[in-house]
């Protein structure tokens, strides 16, 4: 049990384009969802976390109106890059948050971005 | 606020020996530790977790951490490390309230013949 998937596992777009990324938990209700960012060799880094009826709450530095953040239903979660820039380019990793007071987060496999 | 530090970015041993990953962390209250696994390309796996039960915790792969409260340390091992466990590992501390988890910069543990 415990299984969160993303979507796409790795996608190219244009510069200027929007790219959305689909973060599901299969197995399990999650009314809170977490978008992190991972640069190469290094851990990762919170964007966002994602309540299912409401708005994202974003990180200090995090623009809202780039990473859009959107928690449709229990289930699922959405991350759309608009604008996309080459700076963007990254491995964007989801998690789930189980149900529970252990707080323990189930993490998707990621999605690599690549902005041309 | 919450923080946790690893002490060493990368570990060598060779199949076969202990493993020991260092994480120490700071909290304001009482803490949930989580110790994750990432392999090359994927997402993070939780290996075990501690939520004020038993101090001593086992979790997947035959890896193990105690909680130290009077060292603020949640150390992990194994045993025996296999070539699988080549992989980079990170510790966390959950804020509680805010159900956020805060992440150590990572362990790379590499695993020599």
């Amino acid at each position: 049990g415990a299984v969160v998937s993303q979507h796409p596992s790795w996608v190219i777009c244009k510069s200027g384009t929007s790219v959305k990324i689909e973060c599901r938990s299969l197995d399990f209700q999650a009314t809170t969802m977490f978008w992190y960012r991972q640069f190469p060799k290094q851990s990762l880094m919170l964007m966002a976390t994602s309540n299912e009826g409401s708005k994202a709450t974003y990180e200090q530095g995090v623009e809202k109106d780039k990473f859009l953040i959107n928690h449709a239903s229990l289930t699922l979660s959405t991350l759309t890059v608009t604008s996309a820039h080459p700076e963007d380019s990254s491995f964007y990793i989801c998690s789930a948050r189980f149900p529970g007071p252990s707080y323990e987060q189930y993490f998707g496999p990621g999605t690599r971005l690549t902005v041309t | 606020a919450q923080s946790v530090t690893q002490l060493g970015s990368h570990v060598s041993v060779s199949e076969g020996a202990l493993v020991l990953l260092r994480c120490n962390y700071s909290s304001s209250v009482p803490p949930y530790l989580f110790w994750y696994v990432q392999y090359p390309n994927q997402g993070l796996q939780l290996l075990l977790k501690y939520t004020s039960a038993a101090t001593l915790v086992k979790g997947i792969n035959g890896f193990e951490a105690e909680f130290k409260k009077s060292e603020t340390s949640f150390h992990l091992t194994k045993p025996s490390a296999h070539m699988s466990d080549a992989a980079e590992y990170f510790c966390a501390v959950s804020d509680g309230g805010a159900q956020k988890l805060v992440f150590g910069q990572g362990t790379r543990l590499t695993i020599n013949p």
